[in-house]
């Protein structure tokens, strides 16, 4: 079965900084990529997803890119403000399946 | 658009207890998953549904666990007996199909087993 590696595990940046998060997937069958953020004690939002026949997607702060031979993607928020604060999950999906990744802490300071 | 609905929110049981969980979905997602959450954990999936079938229940641990869909809407989750491991929250998602679509979660249900 797929299996997704996220990294890293917790995230420290300073308001206003980029933050970047990895993800690594094993099924070259995987087609679609989705973001999830977690705040702590409510559901799982969707935040962003990607396709594996598109490189990178942008919304405001947010992108995605995808590099399917790399079998990798990442999620990077720019210009990052205190209510970015949350776990981050990627999950990759293949023929039905969504599997996630253990999810990334990021932590905004003011 | 109401979004996925789950009731209870908190359940707190003693082990050997059964328990229940309820899920509405978005309306027109035929298709629901339901899935455990551990603390630190992402999601991992126990069963999937398209319309009233189950079509992925390959970790829904069936000595205990048990699940319903029917009439293609709304779902339960059961557990009886409840042991000390199955403590963990229970999300119920929705999607218009489960090919590419994306996946709509509930708030959960935060069970705790003493």
């Amino acid at each position: 079965g797929e299996n997704v590696e996220q990294h890293p595990s917790t995230l420290s940046v300073q308001e206003g900084d980029s933050a970047v998060i990895k993800c690594t997937y094993s099924d070259s069958a995987s087609n679609y990529f989705p973001w999830y953020k977690q705040e702590l004690g409510k559901r799982p939002q969707l935040i962003i997803d990607i396709r594996s026949n598109v490189g990178e997607k942008k919304d405001q702060r947010i992108a995605v890119t995808l590099n399917k031979t790399a079998k990798h993607f990442s999620l990077h928020i720019t210009e990052t403000q205190p209510e970015d604060s949350a776990v981050y999950f990627c999950a990759a999906k293949g023929y039905s399946t969504l599997t996630f990744g253990k999810g990334t802490m990021l932590l905004v300071s003011p | 658009e109401a979004g996925v609905v789950q009731s209870p929110r908190y359940k707190i049981i003693e082990k050997k207890q059964p328990v229940a969980f309820w899920c509405n979905p978005i309306s027109g997602h035929n298709t629901l998953y339901w899935y455990r959450q551990n603390l630190g954990q992402g999601p991992e999936l126990l069963i999937r549904y398209e319309n009233e079938e189950a079509v992925d229940d390959s970790q829904l641990p069936k000595d205990r666990f048990s699940a319903e869909r029917l009439k293609g809407v709304d779902s339960t989750l059961k557990i009886q007996p409840a042991e000390l491991g199955d403590s963990a929250v229970y999300l119920c998602a929705s999607s218009l199909g489960s090919r590419g679509y994306e996946q709509y979660f509930g708030p959960g249900t935060r069970l705790t087993v003493t």
